[in-house]
């Protein structure tokens, strides 16, 4: 199975600044022939179901803010708030779907400092 | 508007066995891949299962391979759960997810809200 690691568990940001956070693959999740990327984000706000963000690593679902982007290739990646607004407060997570078991990292939850 | 609504969440003694239902709308469901995928309280997601849009390609994680069945009705726009020798463990909020593949299980661009299995006696 492809475990996923989040880092930072945690981590608080103030209004307008940026976030980062980094998700690890134990298996390369990179499909060579198409050079493509099997790596999803999704954001969990309290007491709702998750909301997909991000796709294929670095696609944006139809709907979400350009402050969100991913990026990374590999085992490697990273999602960025550019400007953390208050709504953004969640917790967040990536899922890879390169191979099944589907998994997902263990989240990290985004705070205002 | 797409719509997942689960059900059948209930309080059920270790051992024993709950179906789960998952009833879809707003979009053609035989064209879309579906997923459980359940988060047990203050704690993080785990997919258990998927099931592609002919039941084809079926998935299941390891923690509840042989005690779990999927399965769906593509005529009543459905998906069910069939959860046998439940334990302590299995214990959350089971999201029902649609893939935005058909004969792929790959990421989850709509969800329920969920329904709550607790295991316990």
């Amino acid at each position: 199975d492809i475990v996923m690691t989040q880092s930072p568990d945690s981590l608080a940001v103030s209004l307008g600044e940026r976030a980062t956070i980094n998700c690890k693959s134990s298996q390369n999740v990179l499909y060579s022939s198409s050079n493509t990327n099997y790596l999803a984000w999704y954001q969990q706000k309290p007491g709702q179901p998750p909301k997909l963000l991000i796709y294929w690593a670095s696609t944006r679902e139809s709907g979400v803010p350009d402050r969100f982007s991913g990026s990374g290739s590999g085992t490697d990646f990273t999602l960025t708030i550019s400007r953390l607004q208050a709504e953004d407060v969640a917790v967040y997570y990536c899922q890879q779907y390169y191979s099944t078991p589907l998994t997902f990292g263990g989240g990290t939850k985004v705070e205002i400092k | 508007e797409v719509q997942l609504v689960e059900s059948g969440g209930d309080l059920v003694q270790p051992g024993r066995s709950l179906r789960l239902y998952c009833a879809a709308s707003g979009f053609s469901f035989d064209d879309f891949a579906v997923h459980w995928v359940r988060q047990a309280p203050g704690k993080g997601l785990e997919w258990v299962s998927g099931i592609g849009w002919n039941s084809a390609l079926i998935g299941y994680a390891d923690s509840v391979k042989g005690r779990f069945t999927i399965s769906r009705d593509n005529a009543k726009n459905s998906v069910y759960l069939q959860m046998n020798s439940l334990r302590p463990e299995d214990t959350a909020i089971y999201y029902c997810a649609k893939d935005i593949t058909a004969g792929w299980l790959r990421f989850m661009d709509s969800w329920g809200q969920g329904t709550l299995v607790t295991v316990s006696s």
